[in-house]
């Protein structure tokens, strides 16, 4: 049962317009949730993060959009560059054991054309 | 500062073999955990370890077990392979794994025959 859902799998935006990535989860429980971005043959690295007492997070032309109540969670990026295209991974933490292991969606393949 | 370090970097095993793989974390980061990320499957957390101990475990079967030495690299093993373990094994390292940002290694691409 997945608790982290990113029900697009692929994505296709004209180089500079805005890319909305979205991602929704079923556990009330996740409290943090982090966005990640995964070229290939490379791991994963971190994008941007926002904690549940926020509902929205900047950082450059990246925009983190929390709407706790929908349980669901956007990223945009604006303007979208070719160099943007990649996978985007949700991930969504609530502390375990003394630790925050997050959950990760099944990814979002974003291109971005010329 | 060096990256997360994983060997090796691709690994081609037969069913019923068993393998070992190594992460290498960020100098000073002493949580390490492991993932592993199949075609569509996102990625699956095996085990946490912080401090040489197993803090959190996901939901995966015996065969998969893991340790960390007081260098704080890890080491995760695969016992009696099977085709469905074929996927690419992810390392992540992070100062204390308190909702910090995870740092990820290029990862072991894991191929069973």
């Amino acid at each position: 049962d997945q608790q982290v859902k990113q029900n697009s799998p692929s994505l296709s935006v004209q180089e500079g317009r805005i890319s909305i990535l979205n991602c929704d989860y079923t556990n009330s429980m996740f409290d943090y949730f982090l966005w990640y971005k995964k070229y290939p043959a490379e791991g994963p690295t971190f994008l941007i993060s926002i904690s549940s007492i926020k509902d929205k997070n900047e950082d450059g032309r990246f925009t983190v959009f929390l709407n706790k109540s929908a349980k669901h969670l956007s990223l945009h990026i604006v303007p979208s560059q070719p160099g943007d295209s990649a996978v985007y991974f949700c991930a969504a933490s609530v502390a375990s054991g003394g630790s925050y292991i997050p959950t990760f969606g099944r990814g979002t393949s974003l291109i971005v054309h010329p | 500062k060096a990256g997360v370090t994983q060997t090796p970097r691709y690994l081609i095993k037969t069913r019923g073999q068993q393998v070992t793989l190594s992460c290498s974390p960020i100098s000073g980061h002493r949580s390490v955990s492991w993932y592993q990320q199949t075609p569509g499957q996102g990625l699956q957390f095996l085990f946490e370890y912080f401090s040489e101990t197993q803090r959190n475990k996901g939901n995966f079967p015996g065969r998969f077990s893991g340790r960390q030495f007081s260098n704080s690299r890890s080491e995760m093993n695969v016992s009696t392979l099977e085709l469905g373990d074929s996927a690419l094994y992810l390392c992540a390292s992070s100062l204390a794994g308190i909702n910090e940002k995870l740092f990820f290694g290029s990862g072991t691409q894991l191929s069973v025959l």
